[in-house]
């Protein structure tokens, strides 16, 4: 079992849609969380980053952490088909320096 | 634009060979982090350097090293290329290795195909 799971997707949704990726870990030592955009023939970037459980939101995203169910969240609100990309989630124990990536998540939003 | 850069963009080999990447970090950056991303997957950790030592590693076969230099440029040696070595490579970098909360900055990526 991989430490993180992330459906791979496709997810396909209409310009303006709420968008909901989401990923599952195993390994509760994880204490900090982010969510990684990545366009065709780029680097990840870092989208959001949260530390252990709550919300955290920054303009149409809404990052989302529930450590007792070990599952993370990332919304987009109006959706755009910039936003087309491949979404990643990742995470980092206390004190680790090793990111641990999901698969992440193919996004296609139409116009 | 992070301020990484990766060179070359492509690379082709063939099994056996040995290949070296490069990365530009940002200046003032003190640490470089190498991954290995197959098509379809996310990047899997192959190791850290911090201020030219390597201070962290991943599940890869010592045939995978790196260097890391005062100038901010840093490499990663593969030898003995395998197949499943074929994947985009990528070097991120970040100001301190002691905080492993710092943002990382990611290159573009090496793409390398191992025939």
């Amino acid at each position: 079992q991989k430490e993180v799971e992330q459906d791979p997707g496709p997810l396909s949704v209409p310009e303006g849609a709420i968008v909901s990726l989401n990923c599952t870990y195993s390994n509760s030592a994880f204490q900090y969380f982010m969510w990684y955009r990545q366009y065709s023939r780029k680097g990840p970037e870092l989208l959001m980053y949260t530390y252990s459980s709550g919300n955290k939101e920054d303009g149409r995203f809404t990052a989302q952490v529930d450590k007792s169910s070990k599952y993370i969240s990332l919304f987009i609100r109006d959706s755009q088909p910039s936003d087309s990309a491949t979404y990643l989630c990742a995470m980092i124990n206390t004190g680790g320096f090793k990111t641990i990536f999901g698969a992440g998540t193919r996004l296609f939003v139409k116009a | 634009e992070t301020g990484v850069t990766q060179s070359p963009t492509h690379l082709i080999k063939t099994r056996g060979q040995q290949v070296t990447l490069r990365c530009s970090s940002q200046s003032g950056h003190n640490t470089v982090s190498w991954y290995q991303q197959a098509l379809g997957q996310g990047p899997q950790f192959i190791f850290q350097y911090y201020r030219e030592e390597e201070n962290g590693r991943g599940n890869f076969p010592p045939r995978f090293s790196g260097l890391q230099f005062p100038n901010y440029s840093s490499e990663l040696n593969v030898n003995a290329l395998e197949l499943d070595d074929s994947a985009l490579y990528l070097c991120a970098s970040s100001l301190e290795a002691s905080d492993s909360t710092d943002t990382q900055y990611f290159g573009p990526g090496t793409r390398l195909t191992v025939l």
